[in-house]
Formats: structure tokens, C-alpha cells, sequence
């Protein structure tokens, strides 16, 4: 079965400095991949996305990330840090074979400080 | 931002009532699904619809049911509430299987 590990439940980083969110999944082919960020109170909203092709994907707000098929990851990053991206993030990853459901992290939450 | 709500956003319910949840879409999304998030274990899946009357089992779907006589409306319901189902509730959409899905902005239920 997949699954998706995010190693970091908390991460604190000072405003304006670079950020890097972990995501690890096991599946045997190269499944979609998502990132999403929740803030407090809030529904997820989908940051970016990977379906095949160029391994760095653009996403909203500033945010990229990486898919490394040797590596099974599919980091988060943003150069610098905003106050407001302070919420909580989750990688998720479906198989793209047939109807599958879609897997979730458990979360990283991210601390901006001043 | 996609066209879904959830109704009610908050509801506080005695243990061993019937309650509904409500999700309603305007984006004509054939593929349904509701959630649930607690501290510790992210999201997971209770039941998914893949169109009007077609649903399935997620992983957690012990003590709920759900149905979908409409496109837009997807229904959970908690026969008889637990302490246990205390949660935030979230519906999500999505176009197509394996497509990203969009979230609703959730229901806040707890069962006392």
C-alpha cells in the first residue's frame, strides 16, 4: 500500500529566510503528487501539483518543488518566508493507475518567526 | 476557488443522535468525497461517491453511511453519534481519478 511520510511535525523558520518541507512516499511507479496547505480554521488549498514531465513544479504563493524519483521525495521549498505562510502542510500522493485514493501526510506545521 | 460548502460549519450533538452533513458542489465534479482530520493522523477517507448513487468505502467508514441522489450534493450521516467521531469533517471534489481535489471549508462536529 502507499503511503507518505512528512518527518517534520514542526518547523520554525525566521521570516525572509528559505524553506524546505520534507515528503517521502513509497510506491513502486512514480505516483501523482500534491502539496497542500491548510490554515487555521481553513479547508485545504492546493499549493501545486505533479503529473509527469519537468521534475520542478511552480506552484501558488511563491512555492515550488522538486520530485526526485530516486529518492521517493517530492520536497516543498520557498526562498523567503512570508509571516502569512505560517498554517499547516500536507504532501499527498494518489497512483495514477486506475481509480485510486488520493493518500495524505500527517502534516508539517510551520512557525514564522519575526 | 471551487464551489463547494459544507453545512452546518459547526454543530454540537449528544452521543447516540443521528446527525447529517451536507456537502454541496457547483462545479459538476463527478467524483465526491468526505474526510475527516484529527491531531496526528492528517486526513483520512470515509466514503467517495464516483457519481449519482455510485459511493464506496474509504478507510475509516465504521459508523457512518452516506448517499448522493444528486450531482451536486453528497451527504454523510452519523447514525448514531460517538464521542469517538468528534472531529472536523471536510468534503472534497474532483474532476477526474487521480486529478487533484479541491476542499470544502469543513464542519466542526462535536458529539458530548
Amino acid at each position: 500500500a502507499q503511503s507518505v511520510t512528512q518527518p517534520d511535525i514542526h518547523i520554525t523558520v525566521s521570516e525572509g529566510a528559505s524553506l524546505e518541507l520534507r515528503c517521502n512516499y513509497s510506491y513502486g511507479a512514480t505516483p501523482y503528487l500534491f502539496w497542500y496547505v491548510q490554515s487555521p480554521g481553513q479547508g485545504l488549498q492546493l499549493l501545486l501539483k505533479y503529473f509527469s514531465g519537468d521534475t520542478l513544479v511552480q506552484g501558488i504563493k511563491g512555492f515550488e518543488a522538486e520530485f526526485k524519483r530516486s529518492q521517493s521525495s517530492f520536497n516543498l521549498r520557498k526562498p523567503s518566508v512570508h509571516w502569512s505562510d505560517a498554517a499547516e502542510y500536507f504532501c499527498a500522493v494518489v497512483r495514477n493507475t486506475g481509480f485510486q485514493k488520493l493518500v495524505f501526510g500527517t502534516g508539517t506545521r510551520l512557525l514564522v518567526s519575526p | 476557488d471551487a464551489g463547494i460548502t459544507q453545512s452546518p460549519r459547526h454543530k454540537v450533538t449528544e452521543t447516540g443522535t443521528p446527525v447529517t452533513l451536507r456537502c454541496h458542489q457547483t462545479e459538476n465534479h463527478r467524483y465526491m468525497y468526505w474526510y475527516r482530520q484529527d491531531p496526528g493522523h492528517g486526513l483520512r477517507l470515509i466514503h467517495y461517491s464516483y457519481g449519482v448513487k455510485d459511493t464506496d468505502k474509504g478507510e475509516v467508514s465504521d459508523g457512518y453511511s452516506v448517499s448522493r441522489s444528486k450531482t451536486e450534493d453528497f451527504l454523510l450521516t452519523l447514525e448514531s453519534a460517538t464521542s469517538s467521531q468528534t472531529s472536523v469533517y471536510f468534503c472534497a471534489i474532483s474532476s477526474g481519478t487521480g486529478r487533484e481535489q479541491y476542499f470544502g471549508p469543513g464542519t466542526r462536529l462535536t458529539v458530548t
